[in-house]
């Protein structure tokens, strides 16, 4: 079945400093990829998508290409800040109803 | 627009004791689903519901009840809290099930302890 697989955290960065975060996901035919955040005691947003191969998807920063050839959807960013920190989570859908999320990775940025 | 709303923020159960958690939205969206989410696990899918009156299981259904009696509200209920039912609870909407390339809007959270 489809499956998302990131990396564990957590990720501890200086502010300024440059984010990977890496996601690889398992599915059969063509998925749409999505990166949420939540922020402390609050509920998940969307941060980004990419619905085809080769799309890349960006808000506030952060940038992730959808690789079909490595299954990939890495998020990066160039320069962190402390209000970046926060759980990422990767996520697929598949066309279907079901969205598959990724175990989530807790960023902290120290000032 | 208030978005996705759930009640309670915080809830402590005894075992065996049921409970019901709200979520509505007021986006006119089709398609709304529970989560929970535990430590190292992401989000697991409890149940969905395609439209009012349509619902179906997700990953992780048992022990928990819904129905969809109005394309607004989306309760789910606790038929006989459990331990392992301590979790936190995300509801979710988007605008339709079919496509995938929804966007989902979620609650800000029940943080559910079941003693």
């Amino acid at each position: 079945g489809n499956s998302v697989t990131q990396m564990e955290g957590p990720v501890t960065l200086s502010e300024e400093a440059f984010l990977t975060i890496n996601c690889t996901y398992t599915a059969t035919g063509y998925p749409s990829l999505f990166w949420y955040v939540q922020y402390p005691g609050e509920g998940l947003q969307l941060l980004l998508k990419a619905t085809k191969a080769d799309d890349k998807g960006s808000n506030k920063g952060f940038e992730a290409t959808y690789r079909k050839e490595t299954t990939s959807f890495h998020l990066e960013k160039g320069s962190v800040q402390v209000s970046d920190s926060a759980v990422y989570f990767c996520a697929l859908r598949d066309g279907g109803f079901k969205t598959i999320f990724g175990a989530g990775t807790r960023l902290f940025v120290k000032a | 627009n208030a978005g996705v709303t759930q009640t309670p923020k915080f809830q402590v159960l005894k075992t065996g004791q049921s409970m019901t958690l709200q979520c509505a939205q007021d986006m006119n969206h089709e398609y709304m689903s529970w989560y929970r989410q535990d430590p190292g696990m992401g989000l697991r899918l409890i149940h969905y519901s395609v439209g009012a009156g349509i619902t179906d299981q997700g990953e992780v259904p048992n022990g928990y009840n819904v129905s969809r009696s109005t394309t607004e509200d989306f309760p789910l209920r606790l038929l006989s809290a459990a331990p392992s039912q301590t979790s936190v609870y995300f509801c979710a909407s988007s605008y339709s099930g079919t496509g995938g390339t929804d966007t989902q809007y979620f609650g800000p959270g029940t943080r559910l302890t079941v003693l």
